[in-house]
């Protein structure tokens, strides 16, 4: 099915891992990017890429790294994971910079 | 620096009745998009609608409808004829038109919609 997908759907780390939350896109969109939900605050965007190899900086991307190797996939890499990082994460994307952007599914990350 | 508010955190309404939900915008750009988004229970973000500045029609779909106002930065969305499923977090968002910018979204902080049978 066309759409966003994000995996994995749910994980608990330990203060001081790292992982990748892994997002890919089969619509062929050039925009792509990563927000964080959390209570009270609406979505605030951590990292966004306008084509394979450029990405740059959103709101919050202290202690997350991004890459956009093809225009399919976007993961975004915590570095050495934090219990502030305790969040939901969605990854969107977009035909272009003003369309209406699909989200996937979301990530609900702990971090204890 | 653009900023989105929804100033009502939580709304309580009884099945088929009307509820509007508030979104106040701030920008300097001329040209910008704005954004209504569904959250329900499930957890995932469905995109309503898009707006662009000089697009200032009201516009309805169903039982939704949204008027936008730019002389008060305004672009609010009415719910008619409430149903339980309209239950959800709903989202105002804002997007420059910059290429480069990557048209991010800046969002509001959420209504949630409560309707009760």
């Amino acid at each position: 099915n066309a759409g966003v997908t994000q995996t994995p759907k749910f994980q608990v780390l330990k203060t001081g891992q790292s992982m990748t939350l892994q997002c890919a896109q089969d619509m062929n969109h050039e925009y792509m990017s990563w927000y964080r939900q959390d209570p009270g605050m609406g979505l605030r965007l951590i990292h966004y890429s306008v084509g394979a190899g450029i990405t740059d900086q959103g709101e919050v991307p202290n202690g997350y790294n991004v890459s956009r190797s093809t225009t399919e996939d976007f993961p975004l890499r915590l570095l050495s994971a934090a219990p502030s990082q305790t969040s939901v994460y969605f990854c969107a994307s977009s035909y272009r910079s003003t369309g209406g952007y699909t989200f996937g599914s979301g990530t609900r990350l702990t971090v204890v | 620096a653009q900023k989105v508010t929804q100033a009502q955190t939580e709304i309580s309404v009884v099945e088929k009745e009307d509820v509007t939900l508030d979104c106040v915008y701030e920008t300097r750009d001329t040209t910008y998009y704005l954004f209504w988004y569904k959250q329900p229970p499930s957890g995932e973000l469905v995109f309503l609608i898009r707006r662009n500045s000089f697009d200032e029609q009201n516009e309805i779909s169903g039982r939704y409808s949204w008027n936008f106002q730019k002389s008060t930065s305004s672009f609010n969305f009415t719910i008619t004829a409430s149903q339980v499923v309209d239950s959800a977090v709903y989202f105002c968002a804002l997007s420059d038109a910059d290429y480069n910018q990557g048209g991010k979204l800046i969002f509001g902080q959420g209504t949630e919609l409560s309707v009760k049978p």
